[in-house]
């Protein structure tokens, strides 16, 4: 069965360094989504992706972060300058269309020292 | 903020049937119910999801109230690995929408031997 993947599953950082985190979602699907989850809260909408664009974001989704399709696999999330308040994890999904059920990888657990 | 409301905690005994309720009170006539559970701090895995009609895959059943104002998510026979966060979001579809998921607390269900 087809599923989201991520890597790395746990990242380590030094505050103000920049991390780029991978997703490939399921081969044929369209829509693109980061969520993050910090320990012990709700997991959180970061950015919905559709053909190379932003759909939307959330407030928490600043100038300090990104979203790129490099190729036709995978998708990023890059975090230009960490911040301590960044450590959570991190999930990526995909939906076929936009109305379609996600579905969402393992997450990647980012750290901040 | 999440348009639903679910207890925080249930408890139920492994091989018998787990009974989730939510709350969905304002829900639209074009927003589905969608199930979702998380693991420990896996991914959100999809369960169901159903407009108004009652829904049953090999996973679980989902009950949709006549006036869809709340629903049931029914684990048949619940085993030690469904103890989880289960997820219940109400999600617009067409019109507009992006795609992204608003997660709530949830509930947590503790399936004891």
């Amino acid at each position: 069965e087809p599923e989201v993947t991520q890597t790395p599953s746990h990242q380590v950082t030094q505050m103000g360094q920049e991390v780029i985190l991978r997703c490939v979602p399921i081969s044929n699907h369209l829509y693109f989504y980061w969520y993050r989850q910090i320990l012990g809260q709700k997991v959180e909408f970061l950015v919905s992706f559709y053909n190379n664009e932003i759909s939307e974001k959330s407030e928490i989704f600043d100038d300090q972060f990104s979203v790129e399709r490099p190729d036709g696999s995978n998708f990023t999330l890059k975090i230009r300058s960490t911040k301590l308040e960044d450590s959570a994890m991190y999930f990526c999904a995909s939906s076929e269309e936009r109305e379609d059920t996600q579905y969402f990888g393992p997450g990647t657990r980012l750290t901040v020292l | 903020d999440a348009k639903t409301t679910q207890p925080p905690s249930m408890d139920c005994a492994e091989g018998r049937a787990a009974n989730l309720p939510c709350n969905h009170s304002t829900i639209s006539g074009n927003e589905y119910v969608y199930w979702y559970r998380q693991i420990h701090s896996q991914g959100p895995q999809y369960i169901i999801h159903g407009l108004k009609n009652n829904e049953t895959n090999e996973m679980a059943s989902l009950i949709i109230t006549e006036d869809r104002k709340s629903s049931t998510l029914i684990l048949p026979h619940a085993t030690l690995r469904d103890t989880a966060v289960y997820y219940c979001i109400v999600r617009a579809q067409f019109s507009g929408n992006t795609g992204k998921l608003i997660f709530g607390q949830g509930t947590t269900l503790q399936v004891k031997p």
